[in-house]
């Protein structure tokens, strides 16, 4: 079946340690998103890529690094310099932006311990 | 900037009551409108919106859109208690989905 895979669905990290987050789409989808949501709140754009080999920043990049080698894949690093790791992280992917709807997978949950 | 606002940010009611959550945005060259639901992991997606006055149904819910005052509304009726969760709206910038910040929505028994 096609859809987003992210994994883990949990993650623990000490402090001082980076950790990557993995994020996969087989729906053959060019544009893909990494969102952060902090309890009771709404989605942030932290990066996103409309084509492999190209990212920008959103909102809320600093602390994170992605990387878009393969169409299929979107690696979400979270790095020390994250000051407030702990949060839900969501990836996304689109076929492009018109008259489309972005799917999501299911998130990882971050702790910072 | 482009924008999305959701109004109100949480709402409680019991079984069976109606509710209306709003949505209003601000998007150069606008194109649509997403409303999606998420309980605990990934929201669902539950509507797209594009024209103005056009209603789309499925089930108890039910959204329409007005271009004309840069607003859309998600009627839910007889709501259940599975009907809690948050409600996302967002519509596509030219690069990036620029989502709401929801409402959450709690129905009681």
């Amino acid at each position: 079946d096609g859809g987003i895979t992210q994994s883990p669905k949990y993650l623990f990290r000490k402090e001082g340690q980076n950790v990557t987050l993995s994020c996969e789409q087989n729906l053959n989808h060019d544009a893909m998103y990494w969102y952060r949501q902090d309890p009771g709140q709404g989605l942030r754009l932290i990066y996103y890529s409309q084509i492999v080999n190209d990212f920008q920043k959103g909102d809320i990049a600093e602390g994170y690094s992605v990387s878009r080698e393969k169409k299929e894949s979107f690696p979400l690093t979270v790095t020390s310099a994250q000051k407030n790791p702990t949060a839900f992280y969501l990836c996304a992917s689109s076929p492009g932006l018109v008259n489309t709807e972005a799917f999501f997978g299911q998130g990882t949950r971050l702790t910072v311990v | 900037e482009d924008k999305v606002v959701q109004s109100p940010l949480s709402l409680v009611v019991h079984e069976g009551d109606t509710v209306t959550l709003n949505c209003s945005y601000e998007v150069t060259n606008f194109r649509s409108l997403l409303w999606y639901k998420q309980e605990k992991k990934a929201p669902t997606f539950l509507f797209m919106l594009t024209s103005s006055g056009i209603e789309k149904k499925s089930g108890r819910l039910s959204s329409i859109l007005d271009k004309k005052e840069l607003f859309s509304i998600l009627n839910i009726t007889a709501t259940q208690t599975g009907d809690s969760a948050v409600y996302l709206c967002a519509s596509p910038g030219t690069y990036k989905y620029i989502f709401g910040t929801g409402t959450r929505l709690k129905v009681l028994a």
